[in-house]
């Protein structure tokens, strides 16, 4: 079975800070991809990487930034962590296919309070 | 730019109700259609998925979806729901020449009454 691990579960920071968000995958999957999820708004993409040191740019990628070193790791980085990026942060991680047509695995979420 | 919508926020049904998401997306090309759900304090997870052929896909847990292309429409269904179904749906929808990358819908959250 997918197992993909985010490290914290809550998670509460202060304006300002820099925050680390990790997520793990034990499948091997080339893509990985971070989301925030907010009530009404459904699942907007962050981030996302095909391979080891690539990234692109999802929809709502401003204050954040990402960090893909190895394969199975791949993290979010909030430069300086501001109130309205309090939410729900999902990572998922897929196989890359021809057609593009794999199902992506998620982990637990982490909720991210900014106070 | 594409969207996905889903025109129900709140659903409420009593057990053994019929029930029918909406999803509808804004795409010409093609597509790969999924739908995925969201059970209270759990991670999301796949209840289906639509690529190519037979336009009515099943998945896990009795739900079924078809996917009608002329009115770029991929509607979730199932004929009696239980109290365990309670949880968010999720439409998403994929562009073959986007990559991995999904465009989900807003949710539906469900409440499935005793």
């Amino acid at each position: 079975d997918v197992k993909v691990t985010q490290s914290s579960r809550y998670l509460v920071k202060r304006t300002g800070e820099k925050v680390f968000l990790e997520c793990v995958q034990d499948m091997d999957h080339e893509n990985m991809f971070w989301y925030r999820q907010d009530p009404g708004l459904g699942l907007r993409l962050i981030y996302f990487s095909y391979d080891v040191k690539m990234k692109e740019k999802g929809d709502i990628p401003e204050g954040y930034s990402v960090s893909r070193e190895k394969k199975e790791r791949f993290s979010l980085i909030l430069e300086s962590a501001s109130t309205n990026q309090t939410s729900m942060y999902l990572c998922a991680s897929s196989f890359w296919g021809v057609e593009a047509n794999q199902p992506q695995h998620f982990g637990d979420g982490t909720r991210l309070s900014i106070l | 730019a594409q969207s996905v919508s889903q025109h129900n926020h709140h659903v409420i049904l009593s057990e053994a109700a019929s029930l029918e998401l909406g999803c509808n997306y804004s795409y010409g090309g093609t597509v790969n259609l999924f739908w995925y759900v969201q059970y209270p304090g759990q991670h999301l997870q796949l209840l289906l998925k639509y690529f190519s052929g037979d336009p009515l896909v099943k998945g896990i847990k009795g739900f079924e979806a078809e996917f009608i292309k002329s009115k770029f429409s991929f509607n979730l269904r199932k004929p009696s729901v239980q109290w365990s179904d309670t949880a968010e749906y999720f439409c998403a929808v994929n562009a073959n020449n986007q990559g991995g990358k999904l465009i989900f819908g807003q949710g539906t959250e469900l409440s499935v009454k005793p």
